[in-house]
């Protein structure tokens, strides 16, 4: 089956600073790859979402990029601010019902 | 339009108590799962369901059952707890293949 592996799991940056978190998978009949942002107490809610046809897809702050070739992808948010402290997961599927997700990127933003 | 709801929000079992998370959305919907979401580890699928009336077994299915009657509801039954199902259940829906996931909010569950 798919894996997934996601680096890494901390990391804290200074408000304005960007974050990037990388996952790689393992399967490549994988098309779809969604980033979920969970914050206390909720479920994870996407953020951004690419599919295998696409490199590169980028919305106001925050950009994905994906290497079939390497089977990798990441995530990248710039000027990053306070309310972007949340655990951030990466997902990989043929099937969006079938996801299989990275462990998790904890991501602090100090104001 | 509530999205996906999930209840109860938390729960106390005894080991080898059996009960039922349920779930719920409003969506329209033909894809619905389960995961559970353990300290340190992503989230794992323990079921999932294409539409009603058809399910299958995820990476962990072992010691739950579901069944898909309706569209809207997906309900998860724990059969006989154990502490190692001590988790936090998601239950999630989303609209094709490639759409993304709508996940709820979320069942503490505690089995002693």
């Amino acid at each position: 089956g798919e894996n997934v592996e996601q680096h890494p799991s901390t990391l804290s940056v200074q408000e304005g600073d960007s974050a990037v978190i990388k996952c790689t998978y393992s399967d490549s009949a994988s098309n779809y790859f969604p980033w979920y942002k969970q914050e206390l107490g909720k479920g994870p809610q996407l953020i951004i979402d690419i599919r295998s046809n696409v490199g590169e897809k980028k919305d106001q702050r925050i950009a994905v990029t994906l290497n079939k070739t390497a089977k990798h992808f990441s995530l990248h948010i710039t000027e990053t601010q306070p309310e972007d402290s949340a655990v951030y997961f990466c997902a990989a599927s043929k099937n969006a019902g079938k996801s299989t997700f990275g462990d998790g990127t904890t991501l602090t933003v100090k104001p | 339009n509530a999205g996906v709801t999930q209840t109860p929000k938390f729960q106390v079992l005894k080991t080898g108590q059996s009960m039922t998370l349920q779930c719920a959305q409003d969506m329209n919907h033909e894809y619905m799962s389960w995961y559970r979401q353990d300290p340190g580890m992503g989230l794992r699928l323990i079921h999932y369901s294409v539409g009603a009336g058809i399910t299958d077994q995820g990476e962990v299915p072992n010691g739950y059952n579901v069944s898909r009657s309706t569209t809207e509801d997906f309900p998860l039954r724990l059969l006989s707890a154990a502490p190692s199902q001590t988790s936090v259940y998601f239950c999630a829906s989303s609209y094709s293949r490639e759409s993304p996931l709508h996940f709820g909010n979320g069942t503490r569950l505690t089995v002693t």
